[in-house]
């Protein structure tokens, strides 16, 4: 079936410390993991994505890596800041269409 | 040019009308996705085009929903006879293509069932 699972639900960390969230699919045919960032009362907006091909990518303080055997992949930011404060979405593609988590809401404390 | 634009930005209607919303996606882009994200909630997948055919409607609610492509750009989706769980935002989508590339979000309608 479709379904995209995403752990934690929120995540309060302290700014400089590491936070990782993580998502489990079920589809086996899925290959491309997008991550999106929504401040609040703004769109959401991509941040950085993988395709199947590839274990891990890395963006300045923002790495995904992904293990296509498990079927679970996860999104890590370092030396956070307040600024890294919102909800985060993981998502995968299934027969076209682009199914996301459930968010993460990420709390940065200064 | 532009990104994706959604009209309206805000909707309020009176339970039991229908209401019809807009998203002209960017141009070019093939594939357009609409979603609805309830107060604190996540991305509810509602259905996705490819060109004007929608390969997948599994996502809308009821025979209440439905939404049309023409032209292989601009989008309507509409809700007949509204209710008031009907309120929500509604984000469309689009991409170049449906496959392994980057969508990129409207601003949303915010809909108000009163």
């Amino acid at each position: 079936g479709e379904n995209v699972e995403q752990h934690p639900s929120t995540l309060s960390v302290q700014e400089g410390d590491s936070a990782v969230i993580k998502c489990t699919y079920s589809d086996s045919a899925s290959n491309y993991f997008p991550w999106y960032k929504q401040e609040l009362g703004k769109r959401p907006q991509l941040i950085i994505d993988i395709r199947s091909n590839v274990g891990e990518k890395k963006d300045q303080r923002i790495a995904v890596t992904l293990n296509k055997t498990a079927k679970h992949f996860s999104l890590h930011i370092t030396e956070t800041q307040p600024e890294d404060s919102a909800v985060y979405f993981c998502a995968c593609n299934q027969g076209g269409k682009l199914i996301f988590g459930q968010g993460t809401e990420l709390s940065v404390k200064p | 040019g532009a990104g994706v634009s959604q009209s309206p930005s805000n909707k309020v209607t009176e339970k039991g009308k229908d209401v019809e919303l807009r998203c002209d996606p960017i141009s070019g882009h093939t594939a357009l996705y609409w979603y609805r994200q309830s107060l604190g909630q996540g991305l509810e997948f509602l259905i996705y085009f490819q060109g004007n055919s929608a390969p997948d409607k599994s996502g809308l609610p009821s025979d209440r929903f439905s939404a049309e492509r023409t032209g292989g750009s601009v989008s309507t989706l509409t809700i007949q006879r509204t209710q008031q769980e009907d309120s929500a935002v509604y984000l469309c989508a689009s991409s170049l293509k449906a496959e392994r590339t980057e969508a990129f979000f409207g601003q949303g309608t915010r809909l108000t069932v009163v």
